[in-house]
């Protein structure tokens, strides 16, 4: 199946600190991204849609302001987490969707550690 | 009331034996309906889509109820392997916006 990868795996980054995390589809151009973050035990949550070449749409309750999205080219998405603080501390997870099947397909996830 | 809601168990199941469980969603517009399994720090991985009819893949059959807007899994002869979290989603329109669960733990048992 199609691949999408997610740099980093894991980070550990200090409070105040601002984290990016990449987002690529390997095999197969994605002209919608979406990112999600799960807590311990929780769902995931969309926290915003990334459209390539266009400004994201971020969910009710997420800043935009704090967690930068930008979707330059067909095959890659990165999320920016400014001034890390530890409620932060999440696993984000980046699903791309291939358009030429309709089906969406995740990454495997950062883990992010903020001290 | 959260949009998708499934008992978190975990569902302590012996090996071989028959498990199921249900996923309620509150949007009755919601359009598609899946079934993920997500393993401890892992990213979710599609386990079947859910049809109308509904619709059966080896040992995993997963059913449709709309009008009482809920979406099951049933596992027959449950594996040590078939150990994990599994996460309903459902897709209420056609930009692909996923509304998930936060999962069902299955935990089987030799």
């Amino acid at each position: 199946g199609a691949v999408v990868s997610q740099h980093p795996s894991w980070v550990i980054c200090k409070s105040g600190t601002s984290v990016k995390i990449e987002c690529r589809s390997l095999d197969f151009q994605a002209t919608t991204m979406f990112w999600y973050r799960q807590f311990p035990k929780q769902s995931l949550m969309l926290m915003a849609t990334s459209n390539e070449g266009s400004k994201a749409t971020y969910e009710q309750g997420v800043e935009k302001d704090k967690f930068l999205i930008n979707h330059a080219s067909l095959t890659l998405s990165t999320l920016t987490v400014t001034s890390a603080h530890p409620e932060d501390s999440s696993f984000y997870i980046c699903s791309a969707r291939d358009m030429a099947v309709y089906e969406q397909y995740f990454g495997p996830g950062t883990r992010l550690t903020v001290t | 009331r959260k949009e998708v809601e499934q008992d978190p168990g975990p569902f302590n199941v012996p090996e071989g034996a028959t498990v199921a469980f249900n996923c309620t969603y509150s949007n009755s517009a919601s359009q598609s309906f899946f079934w993920y399994r997500q393993d401890c720090r892992k990213e979710p991985k599609l386990l079947m889509s859910v049809y109308s009819s509904g619709n059966e893949d080896g040992r995993f059959t997963a059913q449709l109820n709309r009008a009482s807007q809920y979406i099951s899994l049933l596992i027959r002869d449950s594996k040590l392997s078939d150990s994990a979290t599994y996460l309903c989603a459902v897709k209420g329109d056609s930009w692909g916006k996923f509304q998930f669960g936060a999962g069902t733990q299955v935990v089987v048992t030799p």
